[in-house]
């Protein structure tokens, strides 16, 4: 069966300082990767996918990058973290087509910027 | 654009009442699929169920039921003789399939409702 993990699984930062917050997947191949943010208020945002290796789309400009540098593992970065960027992060993974696939969410991590 | 409007922002009952969470859809697609999950307090987001657009059956899963109707662009959400542990946030969620399957299942959800079920 597929897993997936997140680490870590709460940050605590200060303002301007570096971010990795780590994504991986077991028990399949090629899935579609994705990173949302969950920010107080409830509702989740789209941040980035990724379709392949190395392959990256963002959906919103910020302060934040993601990378896929192995077909199952999804990595979200930023070089300077912004008091906007506390929030809960959820790293998701789906089958490829030929039909939308179930998007399945792993743990999360909650990160908080002081 | 595609949007997902959940209107109930809390629900609070009492065990063993009914209670139903609506999800209201925009999408220009004829073919898209939608989503409900689960977030318990722990965070992490449960899959409940999945309905593409051709499919308007309703389904019954033991004390969760879904009405999905084209007609009005609904895809309620029922629990039947709600229990404590229904007690979550609710995230009902589209897909559409873009043109030459090209959204690559990117999700846009609703804002969510906190179900709360006292005892």
């Amino acid at each position: 069966s597929q897993t997936i993990h997140q680490w870590p699984a709460t940050l605590v930062q200060p303002v301007g300082s570096p971010l990795s917050l780590e994504c991986t997947v077991e028990g399949t191949s090629n899935p579609n990767l994705y990173w949302y943010r969950q920010a107080a208020g409830r509702g989740l945002q789209l941040l980035f996918y990724s379709v392949g290796i190395g392959q990256i789309s963002s959906e919103v400009p910020q302060n934040l990058s993601a990378s896929r540098p192995q077909d199952r593992q999804f990595i979200l970065s930023s070089k300077k973290l912004l008091l906007s960027d506390s929030g809960f992060y959820l790293c998701a993974w789906a089958g490829q087509r030929p039909t939308v696939e179930t998007q399945y969410f792993g743990p999360g991590t909650r990160l908080l910027v002081l | 654009a595609q949007k997902v409007t959940q209107a109930q922002t809390e629900i609070s009952v009492v065990e063993k009442e009914d209670v139903t969470l609506d999800c209201v859809y925009e999408t220009r697609d004829t073919t898209y699929y939608l989503f409900w999950y689960k977030q318990p307090p722990s965070g992490e987001l449960v899959f409940l169920i999945r309905r593409n657009s051709f499919d308007e059956q309703n389904e019954i899963s033991g004390r969760y039921s879904w009405n999905f109707q084209k007609s009005t662009s609904s895809f309620n959400f029922t629990i039947t003789a709600s229990q404590v542990v229904d007690s979550a946030v609710y995230f009902c969620a589209l897909s559409e399939d873009g043109a030459g399957g090209t959204s690559y299942g990117k999700l846009t959800f609703g804002q969510g409702t906190i179900l709360t079920v006292h005892p």
